[in-house]
């Protein structure tokens, strides 16, 4: 699975957004890309994913570059409660393999 | 629908001793894995299953045996607990979506709440 670059921590004001870069240069054609967040040590949460539109549900938005070398994970109206670590992450298609976590990034919304 | 239920939640052991993690879920997911998060660090895989009577080697297996004798069921086993093995360990499982233009895609990993165990 490709490798994925994120930034280690972000701030971001309540009520407004948060964008969330990831950089996957190596991705290939068939990986998706995948975001969880973890809030305070539970279990990780899904998000989100993608292959190649942007993605859009219930929690986020998801936009992946037209080279699909990066991402961004937005959260439109973040709250105190979005306060997790994000993690992007590449996955192959059709694969059992496990969802391999990098160190992710810390985003601490401020009132 | 409980998702995915790990047991025990909290547990000390002393170094030397065994325990068992039990992880349970009711989703009739074909994939089942077990990770370990250290203090400040991301999830490694410990073992995973792609099925009921399968096993394979993630990141970090030594010192950990697993078991999958029942789909629901995954359990992690500890034969000799040591102090590097205090961790909080996750259990998550998923399910491979077959047909259409999602042929073949895991869909997302449902993650248990974990088990904090610490080894003296």
């Amino acid at each position: 699975d490709a490798k994925t670059t994120q930034p280690p921590s972000m701030d971001c004001a309540e009520g407004r957004a948060a964008n969330l870069p990831c950089n996957h240069s190596t991705i290939s054609g068939n990986e998706y890309v995948y975001w969880y967040r973890q809030i305070h040590s539970q279990g990780p949460q899904y998000i989100i994913h993608g292959l190649k539109n942007n993605e859009t549900n219930e929690m986020a938005s998801l936009i992946i570059t037209e080279d699909r070398k990066s991402s961004t994970l937005i959260l439109p109206h973040a709250t105190l409660r979005d306060t997790a670590v994000y993690y992007c992450i590449v996955r192959l298609s059709g694969s059992a393999r496990q969802l391999t976590f990098g160190s992710g990034t810390q985003l601490t919304v401020l009132p | 629908n409980a998702g995915v239920t790990q047991t025990p939640k909290f547990r000390v052991l002393k170094t030397g001793q065994s325990m068992t993690l039990l992880c349970a879920q009711d989703m009739n997911h074909e994939y089942m894995y077990w990770y370990r998060q250290d203090p400040g660090m991301g999830l490694r895989l410990i073992h995973y299953s792609v099925g009921e009577g399968t096993t394979a080697k993630g990141e970090v297996p030594d010192g950990y045996n697993v078991s999958r004798l029942k789909k629901q069921n995954f359990l992690l086993g500890l034969e000799s607990a040591a102090p590097s093995q205090t961790s909080v360990y996750f259990c998550a499982s998923s399910y491979p979506i077959l047909g259409g233009d999602r042929r073949g895609m895991n869909t997302e990993a449902f993650f248990g709440q974990g088990t904090r165990l610490t080894v003296v």
